[in-house]
C-alpha cells in the first residue's frame, strides 16, 4: 500500500493569507494525486485533480502542484469558508489518503 | 446533479454483518465506478471497495475476507455488507462515485454524506 504524509499537521493562519499544504507519498504516484477539502459534519469535497487540475467549480485560489512522491496545495488569500481540513489521496493504485491538515483561524 | 444517500442501521452488534445502502440519483450507474470509504479517528479515510457494472469488484486487501459490494442499476442503488465486525469498525461511511475509466476509478467526485456506524453491544 501507498503510505501518503501530509505536513503540517495543523496550520493557524490570518483570513487573507496565502497558505501551502505538503503531501507526500511513499512511493511514486506519477500525477494521480487528488486533493480533498472536508469541512466540520460534510463528506470530503474533490477540489485538485491529476495534481493540478481543479475540479468542476473550485475556486482559482487553489492551485496544486507536484508530481512523483511530492506535491503541493496552495490557497490565495484564504476565505472563511477555506478553514476546514485538507486531504491528499492517490490513485495511482489501491486509493490511499492522507492523514489530512486542518487549516484554522489564527 | 448526482447525489448518493446512504441508509442502515447505526449501531450492529459485534461479530455480525454490517449492511448499508447508497441510493444514486440524478444520474445513471452505468459506466461508473462506484466505492464505499469509511473515516474513522483511529485510521483516517480508508477505501474499503468499489463495484464496477455490477459486475466487476475489488477491495481492500485487509477487509477483502470480510466485504462483499453489490449493486442494482435498475434500482439505482449499492449495497456494502462487511460482517464480523468489531469495534474497529466503528466509523463513518461514506458512498462515492468515481470516474468511468480504469485510471479514474479511485478519483472520487460525488460523495454521500455519510453515515454512522457504531460497532458495540
Amino acid at each position: 500500500e501507498i503510505v501518503m504524509t501530509q505536513s503540517p499537521a495543523t496550520l493557524s493562519v490570518s483570513p487573507g493569507e496565502r497558505v501551502t499544504l505538503s503531501c507526500r507519498a511513499s512511493q511514486s504516484v506519477s500525477s494521480n494525486l487528488a486533493w480533498y477539502q472536508q469541512r466540520p459534519g460534510q463528506a470530503p469535497r474533490l477540489l485538485i485533480y491529476g495534481a493540478s487540475t481543479r475540479a468542476t467549480g473550485i475556486p482559482a485560489r487553489f492551485s496544486g502542484s507536484g508530481s512523483g512522491t511530492d506535491f503541493t496545495l496552495t490557497i490565495r488569500s484564504l476565505q472563511s469558508e477555506d478553514f476546514a481540513l485538507y486531504y491528499c489521496q492517490q490513485y495511482e493504485s489501491w486509493p490511499s489518503f492522507g492523514p489530512g491538515t486542518k487549516v484554522e483561524i489564527k | 446533479q448526482v447525489q448518493l444517500q446512504e441508509s442502515g442501521p447505526g449501531l450492529v452488534r459485534p461479530s455480525e454483518t454490517l449492511s448499508l445502502t447508497c441510493i444514486v440519483s440524478g444520474g445513471p450507474m452505468k459506466s461508473y465506478y462506484w466505492s464505499w470509504i469509511r473515516q474513522s479517528p483511529g485510521k483516517g479515510l480508508e477505501w474499503i471497495g468499489y463495484i464496477y457494472n455490477s459486475r466487476s469488484t475489488d477491495y481492500r486487501p485487509s477487509l477483502k475476507s470480510r466485504v462483499s459490494i453489490s449493486a442494482d442499476t435498475s434500482k439505482n442503488h449499492f449495497s456494502l455488507k462487511l460482517s464480523s465486525v468489531t469495534a474497529v469498525d466503528t466509523a463513518v461511511y461514506y458512498c462515492a462515485r468515481a470516474g468511468v475509466s480504469t485510471s479514474s476509478r479511485s478519483l472520487f467526485d460525488h460523495w454521500g454524506q455519510g453515515t454512522l456506524v457504531t460497532v458495540s453491544s
